[in-house]
């Protein structure tokens, strides 16, 4: 299995501002996805960030919001910008390893 | 438009009362099907994936079957420490996304 660890794995920040995080996996990864976990509610894919090419958002996410770096192939970032209190979440990296998807612990944002 | 859906909501159990967790799917060509646990203020934890119809796999006191329309999670004789909240998830076609559905809380007593 892939071993995957995030950094924050909490914040409190104020409205208006960015928060980063970062996903670091202990294998090299083609695929990495971010996924957002709104309160009391399933996940959902903000984004798929692959080595080498520009990340590729779905529906209701957009890059000026959520920028993504994927800089080699055993880490990533996901910025949250301009964040208001709707942006309150926990924010999980996941990657494919062989066939199955492993998520990292997340990161448990609250906007004020 | 691909659709997962998770019943029960919420399941509560006795200690080593054996039960059932469904998810049935509705998806353009499944890829994957994929059982993950999730226990409070953690990412999920990976249990099975299944990929054709008739596919079962087990893992301790867990087993997921798999059909055409649905996949079952078996617990049998649950113990406290499997309490927490098991995800179901599809992917379709050749998109590697996961496809959530909204989970079953599994409260075991002791």
């Amino acid at each position: 299995s892939a071993v995957i660890s995030q950094k924050p794995s909490r914040d409190i920040c104020q409205r208006g501002t960015s928060l980063t995080i970062q996903c670091q996996v202990d294998s090299q990864v083609t695929m990495m996805f971010w996924y957002r976990q709104q309160p009391g509610q399933s996940l959902t894919l903000i984004a798929t960030a692959n080595q080498g090419s520009e990340a590729t958002y779905e529906s209701g996410f957009v890059i000026d919001k959520f920028p993504i770096s994927r800089p080699n192939l055993t880490f990533s970032t996901l910025t949250v910008s301009n964040m208001s209190p709707e942006d309150s979440s926990i924010y999980l990296c996941s990657v494919e390893y062989y066939g199955e998807q492993f998520f990292g612990p997340g990161t448990r944002l609250t906007v004020l | 438009e691909d659709q997962v859906t998770q019943s029960p909501e919420a399941l509560r159990l006795q200690e080593g009362e054996s039960s059932s967790l469904n998810c049935s799917y509705t998806v353009s060509g499944l890829r994957g099907l994929f059982w993950y646990r999730q226990d409070p203020g953690k990412g999920p934890e990976f249990l099975f994936t299944l990929y054709s119809a008739g596919e079962e796999k087990e893992k301790e006191r867990l087993k997921a079957t798999l059909t055409k329309k649905e996949s079952f999670l078996h617990i049998t004789a649950p113990k406290p420490e499997d309490s927490a909240t098991y995800l179901c998830a599809v992917q379709a076609g050749s998109s590697y996304k996961l496809i959530f559905g909204s989970g079953t809380r599994l409260l075991v007593r002791p």
